[in-house]
Order: structure tokens, then C-alpha cells, then sequence
């Protein structure tokens, strides 16, 4: 069945630092990938989102390309800022293989000023 | 914008009550609502998948006489706990599917359940 992996549990960087956040994905089919961020006390908001293999999304400075040939969607961002701290979920979208969204097990990312 | 409002943010209940909790949809139509429990590890479990006309999906490990859902219209949903134990805490999350985002689910702020 499809599955999305997000092995790193927490990265702490000093602002203004690269962020990678790594994602791989499992699937037959051609659903749609998202990134979410929640904040502390909150729901998860969308981040990005890319429908379409080998198509890059980006929002508010972060960045993430749907890969079908690695299976990826990495996120990135250039420089990270205090306030991006939050945890951040890589996200399989429903497609006619499967109903159901999948959710990695998110990323806590901890910025230090 | 899409909007998803959830009520209430927080509720204590005492052992073997209940807890009642909705969802609206602001600014777009629902084709479905999906209601999660997101643990204290911020894992996401499914609790079920509802749409608009159809069956109510449950997962495995939650059923419809623990968890009752309704849904009776494009922006509406609520849920039910019945018989609240200490092993349902959480943050319950409503993610509504927008029909005109693709599969874009919008997340309310959660109802948190705290059992005593």
C-alpha cells in the first residue's frame, strides 16, 4: 500500500542555516504530495502541495519537488527564521489506487535564534 | 480563504462520559471530512472517512458505536466519543476535502480531549 517516510525526527538550526527535511514515498498510483506545518497549539496547515511528477511547488520560501524517480519530496528552505519552528509533515494524497491521506510522522524543527 | 472551525478547543470529561465535536467548513464546500487522533507523539491516526451521501469508512480500531459521526451537509460534520477512557486523549483533528482544490484537506484546530 502507499506509505510516506520522514526519518528525521527533530533537526535543530541556528537562523539563517539551509533546511533539508527529508521525504520518500511509496505508491502505484500518482497522488498529489503536500507538506503541512503545525505550530504549537494549532492544526496542521498547508505548507505546499505539487500534483504532478518532475513539478516543483514553493511557498513562503520553502521548496519541495515531486521526484518520481527517486521517490522523493524533499523540503527545502535557504535560510530558516526563528519563527519557522514548527513541526512539519510530508503528506500522500488520495488517487484511485487509495482513498486514504498518509502522513508521515513529521519533522520537529527547532530554530535558534 | 478555506476555513475549517472546530468546537470546542478543549474538554475535560470525567472517565465514561462523552464528548461531542464539530466541524464547519468556511468559504468552500466539504465533498468529505476526515477526523484523525493525533498523538502526544504527534502521530496522526485515521478515525474515519465521511462523504457526503456515502457510507461513513471507519478504520480498523475505531468503530461507529465509540466514535458516531455525522455529516449531513457540504460544511458540517461533527463527532461523537462515547464512553471516554483514558486511552481516547488527544487532539481530535477534523480535515475537510475542498471539491475544488483537488485532494487539498484543510485542518480545523483540533478539539483536545482530556480524560480524568
Amino acid at each position: 500500500g502507499n506509505s510516506v517516510t520522514q526519518m528525521q525526527g527533530q533537526v535543530t538550526l541556528s537562523e539563517e542555516e539551509f533546511l533539508f527535511i527529508n521525504c520518500t514515498y511509496s505508491t502505484t498510483g500518482y497522488p498529489t504530495l503536500f507538506w503541512y506545518v503545525q505550530y504549537p497549539g494549532e492544526g496542521p496547515q498547508l505548507l505546499l502541495k505539487v500534483t504532478t511528477a518532475n513539478n516543483k511547488g514553493s511557498s513562503r520560501g520553502f521548496e519541495a519537488t515531486y521526484d518520481k524517480g527517486t521517490t522523493s519530496f524533499h523540503l527545502q528552505k535557504a535560510s530558516v527564521q526563528e519563527s519557522d519552528s514548527a513541526v512539519y509533515y510530508c503528506v500522500l494524497g488520495p488517487d484511485t489506487n487509495a482513498y486514504k491521506v498518509i502522513f508521515g510522522k513529521g519533522t520537529h524543527l527547532h530554530v535558534l535564534p | 480563504g478555506a476555513l475549517v472551525y472546530q468546537y470546542p478547543r478543549r474538554t475535560i470529561c470525567k472517565s465514561g462520559t462523552s464528548m461531542r465535536m464539530e466541524c464547519q467548513a468556511v468559504g468552500f464546500q466539504a465533498t468529505s471530512v476526515a477526523w484523525y487522533r493525533q498523538s502526544p507523539q504527534k502521530t496522526f491516526e485515521l478515525i474515519a472517512l465521511s462523504t457526503v451521501n456515502s457510507a461513513i469508512k471507519y478504520e480498523q480500531n475505531f468503530t461507529q458505536e465509540k466514535f458516531p459521526i455525522s455529516h449531513p451537509n457540504l460544511s458540517f460534520s461533527s463527532m461523537t466519543v462515547l464512553n471516554a477512557y483514558l486511552e481516547d486523549r488527544g487532539l481530535y483533528l477534523c480535515g475537510a476535502r475542498d471539491r475544488n482544490s483537488g485532494n487539498t484537506l484543510y485542518f480545523g484546530e483540533g478539539s483536545r480531549l482530556i480524560v480524568v
